[in-house]
């Protein structure tokens, strides 16, 4: 079955303690991209990748870190969480190619809560 | 910069239509995507639009006018389970990045 995982669905930490969430994809997408969503202010964007050792901030990439070393993961670091960090969480991808545009396939989500 | 539009809430009646609007403000704007999500699920797509017109899928039907920066959301015979928050997103060019909306909440009622 084509989807994207993301592990842990729900984390409650502490402050300054590092986390890592991951994310997995099987469809062989290149297109890799992680958000936060937090009430009134929808789905913000962190860091998106375009291809394998390829990242690019988002509009909100602060207190967080990626990395792609292959093409199926796409983990989020959080090396020093805060209590803004509190969020829901959402990984996604997608084909990326030529003039196209391709739908994103979201995660089901993960649950920050940073206390 | 980047802008988007839609209403926070919206009631309907089961059976009815409903219209969901969009106005965005964008740089770039390479098409506008609707998704839905259901409280504490993810968001799935319903939509793609770049061209000017209606997008006709089932029940659901999309239309953009990239003139007017103008999307909406059309869903006919509403059923208890399009209770949800639809989200419009806007595609820039060069890679594929969304910038979302605010979501509207929709509720059906009886």
């Amino acid at each position: 079955e084509a989807q994207v995982t993301q592990n842990p669905r729900y984390l409650i930490t502490v402050t300054g303690k590092k986390l890592t969430v991951t994310c997995s994809q099987n469809m062989n997408h290149e297109y890799m991209s992680w958000y936060r969503q937090d009430p009134g202010l929808g789905l913000r964007q962190i860091y998106y990748s375009m291809n394998v050792e390829v990242t690019d901030k988002g509009d909100v990439p602060e207190g967080y870190k990626v990395s792609r070393k292959e093409k199926r993961n796409f983990p989020l670091i959080l090396e020093s969480p805060s209590p803004n960090q509190t969020s829901l969480y959402f990984c996604a991808s997608s084909l990326l190619g030529g003039q196209g545009a391709y739908e994103q396939y979201f995660g089901p989500g993960t649950r920050l809560t940073v206390t | 910069g980047q802008n988007i539009d839609q209403p926070t809430e919206m009631t309907a009646t089961e059976g009815a239509i409903v219209q969901i609007n969009c106005t965005y403000q964008t740089s770039g704007f390479n098409g506008l995507f609707w998704y839905q999500q259901h409280a504490g699920e993810a968001p799935t797509f319903l939509s793609y639009n770049v061209l000017d017109g209606l997008e006709e899928k089932g029940r659901f039907s999309s239309f953009l006018s990239r003139s007017k920066g103008y999307s909406y959301l059309l869903l006919k015979e509403l059923q208890m389970k399009d209770s949800a928050s639809y989200l419009c997103a806007s595609l820039e060019t060069g890679a594929n990045n969304l910038f979302f909306g605010t979501g509207t909440r929709l509720t059906v009622i009886p």
